[in-house]
């Protein structure tokens, strides 16, 4: 059965980097695409970016900027970092298996919550 | 890139049928048949109920249909149970090799 953890701290300052890791269970890494997606406190779902261990990735064009994915294949983990952040980046993240960039997400973690707050 | 066109809220008694359509251009849902569904209960993490526009993973009931038709996709579930009551999200590939989402659908049932 796969399984999803996202971890990192769950408060980061405004301007600063926020920094998270999602760890797999029960799947290779170098298996499939890795997708990180959050969701505002009652709001919907955004894709933020994608990636196989190759290094192939892909991300959201309102986001790009401010996003970097990599990839542990050492640790089965792959990880996001989105810098500059501001109060509108609050949200729960998520990380998900993705299906060859088409947007079949499956399983996805339990989610975390980050808050921008100074 | 645009979020997909989903209506806020659609709602429906046990044992009715519903329809959540989502809504893209020629260039996401109309062009490919990489068209998934989501169903998030409150406090959880989304759980895929379609993908490839029309197929279902194992284990999820055969009360949830897709399809498509043009630059519009659909997602009916027939006899409305009480645990159905959720919120809906539709994706889609993009032309760009993104991905994009609906806004969402909360689903209502009487």
């Amino acid at each position: 059965q796969v399984q999803l953890q996202e971890s990192g701290p769950g408060l980061v300052k405004p301007a600063e980097t926020l920094s998270l890791t999602c760890t797999v269970s029960g799947d290779s890494i170098t298996s499939y695409y890795w997708s990180w997606i959050r969701q505002p406190p009652g709001k919907g779902l955004e894709w933020i970016a994608y990636m196989f261990h190759s290094g192939k990735t892909n991300h959201n064009p309102s986001l790009k900027s401010r996003v970097t994915i990599s990839v542990d294949t050492s640790k089965n983990q792959f990880s996001l970092k989105l810098k500059s952040v501001n109060t509108a980046d609050t949200a729960v993240y998520y990380c998900a298996r993705e299906h060859y960039g088409t947007g079949r997400f499956d399983p996805w973690g339990q989610g975390t919550l980050v808050t921008v707050s100074s | 890139q645009s979020a997909l066109t989903q209506p806020a809220s659609v709602s429906g008694s046990p044992g009715q049928s519903i329809t959540i359509s989502c809504t893209g251009t020629s260039s996401d849902v109309g062009g490919y048949n990489y068209v998934s569904w989501y169903q998030q209960h409150p406090g959880k993490s989304p759980k895929v109920m379609i993908y490839d526009v029309s197929n279902r993973p194992s284990g999820v009931s055969n009360r949830f249909s897709g399809s498509k038709s043009g630059n519009t996709a659909s997602l009916t579930i027939s006899g409305l149970q009480a645990e159905d009551e959720a919120d809906y999200y539709c994706s889609s590939y993009t032309s760009s090799t993104t991905l994009v989402f609906g806004g969402g659908t909360k689903l209502t049932v009487l």
